[in-house]
């Protein structure tokens, strides 16, 4: 059974900090792993997609990579700024379920 | 890209009654899917919504608690049955084009039952 883990559970930093969020899953059989921001009562913002033949992905200050047999991704945060504050969430499209499963999160809050 | 949006945005509902979440997508998509997101949680799926058949439940949801319907490739409901405080969370719908595609999430219903 696929299970997805995401360390540290809570992060604060001072703005300006370049971070670095983990995720680790215990089965290497994905099609890809997509990082998602929440900001508090709201839905999830797609960040980012790696197909799980790619390394990894940019957009903007954030860089996500991926490696598939170790079963990990971290998610790189440049210069973070107080609007980053949100909870990072990490899922893995598995082969053999045809969905989306979920780590725990890390919720980040960056302070002026 | 797909822009999800949900009605109504929260709502405070009575134990033992029933609540309708609809689910809209602006086009057509082959996968849709209801999850759960109880309070400080992480989101737990519910169903797979098929369109025109039955949904397709996980562990420990069933259909006569939370029915789903989806009449076309653009549209969802998810009805809460007989609502109690357990029952208070955040709903969100979410959808994709396909196994291995970029999954999208609507905002997301806020329920709270007294």
């Amino acid at each position: 059974k696929q299970e997805v883990t995401q360390i540290p559970a809570a992060l604060s930093v001072p703005e300006g900090e370049n971070l670095v969020l983990n995720c680790s899953f215990t089965d290497s059989a994905i099609y890809n792993l997509q990082w998602f921001r929440q900001d508090p009562g709201k839905g999830l913002t797609s960040l980012l997609l790696i197909q799980s033949s790619q390394r990894e992905q940019t957009s903007g200050r954030l860089n996500a990579s991926l490696d598939k047999s170790s079963g990990r991704s971290t998610l790189y945060i440049a210069a973070s700024q107080p609007g980053d504050s949100a909870t990072y969430l990490c899922a893995v499209d598995a082969y053999n379920t045809d969905k989306l499963i979920f780590g725990t999160g890390t919720r980040l809050q960056v302070f002026p | 890209s797909a822009v999800i949006s949900q009605k109504p945005s929260r709502d405070i509902c009575q134990r033992g009654t029933s609540l309708t979440i609809q689910c809209q997508v602006d086009s057509q998509v082959t996968m849709m899917f209801w999850y759960r997101q109880q309070p400080g949680q992480s989101l737990t799926l519910i169903a797979t919504a098929n369109q025109g058949s039955e949904a397709t439940y996980e562990s420990g949801f069933v259909i006569d608690k939370f029915p789903i319907s989806r009449p076309n490739l653009t549209f969802s409901t998810l009805t809460v049955s007989n609502m109690s405080p357990e029952d208070s969370s955040i709903y969100l719908c979410s959808a994709r084009q396909g196994t291995s595609y970029e999954q999208y999430f609507g905002p997301g219903t806020r329920l709270t039952v007294t």
